[in-house]
């Protein structure tokens, strides 16, 4: 298996445009989850679904932030418009038992 | 949540045992102790879990205090490649999706 496949790897963008992260979980997982790592706040869970279905989105910043999981085998978390406070690595990770997560490479966002 | 105390860093020489401590006093009887950590620019990785028993597998060892107020990671033989932040982290059972809250963890540093 390929592991959690995350794209883009990089992203540099303008404040004020919009910016789609996409994740595809390890095939058979039931849970996804997207987390945000900076140096001043460390690593935050944002959201996570469970068979597809949002079941805790709390850690969501504000209402500039977008997460979506269409099917199984694919999420996408979404920011509009983008401000350089957002400016994290992004990771993704999914879980078949909730045991064990297995996380992807991460995104670097830069936002200018 | 129930949380953790660890120690910012640790160092350790090369082929040397490394016993990276945990405090959890306010941990419930049925909280699962899991270990992530983080290599250089990498997404975190499992490396264990238990609940009550001691476990080891093929990366490390957990010791779990009687008391269950505090865990101990070990690893046995400490390589440059374990140089990571490692996570301490508690988690409900009855979160089955596995949502996991990272605390500020510890530098482990490894020196040859």
């Amino acid at each position: 298996d390929a592991g959690v496949i995350q794209s883009p790897r990089h992203e540099v963008t303008e404040m004020g445009q919009e910016v789609t992260l996409r994740c595809k979980p390890i095939s058979g997982h039931n849970s996804l989850f997207w987390y945000r790592q900076t140096m001043m706040r460390g690593l935050e869970l944002l959201i996570y679904f469970n068979n597809n279905v949002p079941i805790d989105d709390s850690g969501m910043p504000e209402d500039r932030f977008s997460a979506k999981m269409p099917n199984a085998s694919f999420s996408t978390l979404k920011i509009q418009p983008s401000e350089p406070r957002d400016s994290a690595v992004y990771f993704c990770a999914s879980s078949l038992d909730g045991n064990e997560q297995f996380f992807g490479p991460g995104t670097r966002l830069t936002v200018l | 949540d129930a949380k953790t105390t660890q120690p910012n860093s640790m160092e350790s020489n090369e082929e040397e045992p490394v016993h990276l401590p945990c405090n959890h006093s306010t941990i419930s009887g049925t909280d699962y102790i899991h270990w992530y950590r983080q290599l250089p620019s990498q997404g975190p990785e499992y490396v264990i879990h238990g609940l009550t028993s001691n476990v080891n597998n093929r990366m490390a060892s957990l010791a779990i205090a009687e008391d269950r107020k505090s865990s101990t990671l070990i690893l046995h033989r400490a390589t440059l490649r374990d140089a990571a932040v490692y996570y301490c982290i508690l988690r409900p059972y009855y979160n089955q999706g596995g949502k996991l809250i990272f605390g500020q963890g510890t530098e482990l540093s490894v020196k040859p």
